[in-house]
C-alpha cells in the first residue's frame, strides 16, 4: 500500500458545526503532516507529528485540534471555524528523517459557510 | 531563511514538445534536497523528482529531467514529449538534510498548460 488516503473529499459546515478529518497511511511512515491549500497557492504547513509527538504546530488556531492515534493515522478536528477557513486540507506522511521525501493524500475541499 | 522562487507563475507548451519549468532558491545551507511535484486539477500532490544537492549528476525520471547548478542556486525541471496529462501546478521545493520534519519550503508554483 502506497498511498495516503483522506476522508471525507469533501465537507461544507456550519460556523457552529464539530466535525473531523481524517488521514490514513500504511507505509510504515513515522511522520504526518497537515496543510491547508487555498487556491493558486502553494500549500502551507499547519501541523507535523513525528512518532506519534506533535512536534510542530505553525501557530495554527485553536479552532483545528490535531490527533494521531497511532502511527498510521491523523485526525484534524475542527470546530468554530469561520468562511476563511475554507480551503483544500492535505495530509502527508514521510519515511525516517535521512529520506524526506513526503506523499500527499488528494485532499479534503472544506467549505464554512 | 530559505526562500524559493518560481518566477514564471503560467506557462503553455504544444503536445510532443518540451518546455522547462524554473526554480530559483536561497539558502546557506550546503546539504538539502530539492523537489519538483505536480498536483494535476484533480487535486492529489505527486512528486516527479528529487535532487540531492551533494549529487552532481543531475535527476531524470522518464520525460522529466532537472538542470541543478548548485552554485547558481538553481534547480529547473524539463519536460520532454509533453503530454495533455502533464497539465498541472508544478511546485518546486526545498528541505534542509537532516533538519526538522515538515521543513518543506514551496516556491508559488507554475501552471502548466499542455494544448493538443
Amino acid at each position: 500500500d502506497t498511498e495516503v488516503t483522506q476522508t471525507p473529499k469533501h465537507l461544507v459546515m456550519g460556523m457552529t458545526n464539530k466535525k473531523s478529518l481524517k488521514c490514513e497511511q500504511h507505509m510504515g511512515h513515522r511522520a504526518m503532516y497537515w496543510y491547508k491549500q487555498k487556491a493558486k497557492k502553494p500549500p502551507e504547513l499547519m501541523f507535523v507529528y513525528s512518532y506519534e509527538k506533535l512536534s510542530i504546530n505553525e501557530s495554527v488556531p485553536s479552532r483545528f485540534s490535531p490527533e494521531c492515534p497511532n502511527s498510521s493515522l491523523l485526525n484534524l478536528h475542527l470546530h468554530a471555524l469561520q468562511p476563511e477557513d475554507s480551503a483544500l486540507y492535505l495530509c502527508a506522511s514521510s519515511p525516517p528523517l535521512e529520506d524526506n521525501e513526503q506523499f500527499f493524500g488528494p485532499g479534503t475541499r472544506l467549505t464554512v459557510l | 531563511a530559505q526562500t524559493v522562487t518560481q518566477s514564471q507563475p503560467e506557462m503553455s507548451v504544444q503536445e510532443a514538445e518540451t518546455v522547462t519549468l524554473s526554480c530559483t532558491y536561497d539558502t546557506s545551507e550546503s546539504n538539502y534536497y530539492l523537489f519538483w511535484y505536480k498536483q494535476p486539477p484533480s487535486r492529489q500532490m505527486i512528486l516527479v523528482i528529487r535532487q540531492e544537492a551533494y549529487k552532481q549528476q543531475n535527476a531524470t525520471e522518464n520525460r522529466f529531467s532537472v538542470n541543478f547548478q548548485k552554485a547558481a542556486k538553481s534547480f529547473s525541471l524539463k519536460i520532454s514529449d509533453s503530454q495533455l496529462g502533464d497539465t498541472a501546478m508544478y511546485f518546486c521545493a526545498f528541505m534542509n538534510y537532516g533538519g526538522s520534519q515538515g521543513n518543506l519550503i514551496f516556491g508559488k508554483g507554475t501552471k502548466l498548460s499542455v494544448k493538443p
